[in-house]
């Protein structure tokens, strides 16, 4: 089974250019979380997709930054325009969350390397 | 921000020895889990211990969770080489969906 694809791997852009990074999560998984990893520091989440629906996307900078999951599948992660502070890897993950169970594990993509000039 | 603190921020072991590591967090949670990031990949989920849980085994991995302390412990017993990586525990809080990681601990094992 294939799991959570990223694309690109790594991105070198100038500032205040646009970026757009490319998820499709573990096949079945309806929720969907796009995180941002700075250097030496452990993912914060930006966004959360349960399907199509944004549940929660309270950390993600909404003046440069936008998302979307049509068809509650792949999903798309934009940067418009790009800052110097925007160098980090984003990572895509996806689960299947077992509310009967009531616990979330979550599988996690290679990510994409983000380097702002 | 970031719900947990690793301690250490960084661990170097001889191949065979045991590593541990520790987790501090803030809230009240529903479960606690820990991650594997090896260089440049991405995180890898290793174990999870609900808040009701005292101690959890999974091969060589033993972790343990004190919810009066708000603290849990990650042992990985005969480390070996390919155990070099980043470590990082999370916590999904209570009623929610969300993980929150700590900022990891590097364990190095040298061979």
């Amino acid at each position: 089974e294939a799991g959570v694809v990223q694309s690109p791997r790594y991105k070198i852009i100038e500032k205040k250019q646009p970026v757009a990074f490319w998820c499709n999560p573990i096949s079945g998984h309806n929720t969907l979380y796009w995180y941002r990893q700075n250097l030496g520091q452990g993912p914060e989440l930006l966004i959360r997709y349960e399907n199509e629906e944004a549940v929660d996307d309270s950390q993600l900078p909404k003046d440069r930054f936008s998302a979307e999951r049509l068809k509650g599948v792949d999903s798309t992660l934009k940067i418009q325009p790009a800052e110097l502070g925007d160098s980090a890897v984003y990572l895509c993950a996806s689960s299947d969350f077992r509310r009967l169970a009531g616990y979330n594990e979550q599988f996690f993509g290679p990510g994409t390397r983000l380097t702002v000039l | 921000s970031q719900q947990g603190e690793e301690d250490p921020q960084a661990l170097s072991i001889q191949e065979g020895e045991n590593a541990t590591m520790n987790c501090s967090y803030k809230t009240s949670i529903n479960n606690l889990q820990w991650y594997r990031q090896n260089s440049g990949r991405g995180l890898v989920h290793l174990i999870l211990i609900r808040s009701n849980e005292r101690e959890k085994h999974s091969g060589r991995l033993r972790v343990t969770l004190d919810t009066s302390k708000k603290s849990s412990s990650l042992l990985i017993t005969a480390s070996r080489a390919a155990d070099t990586a980043s470590y990082f525990c999370a916590t999904e809080e209570e009623y929610g969906n969300k993980l929150v990681f700590g900022a990891g601990t590097i364990l190095r094992v040298k061979s």
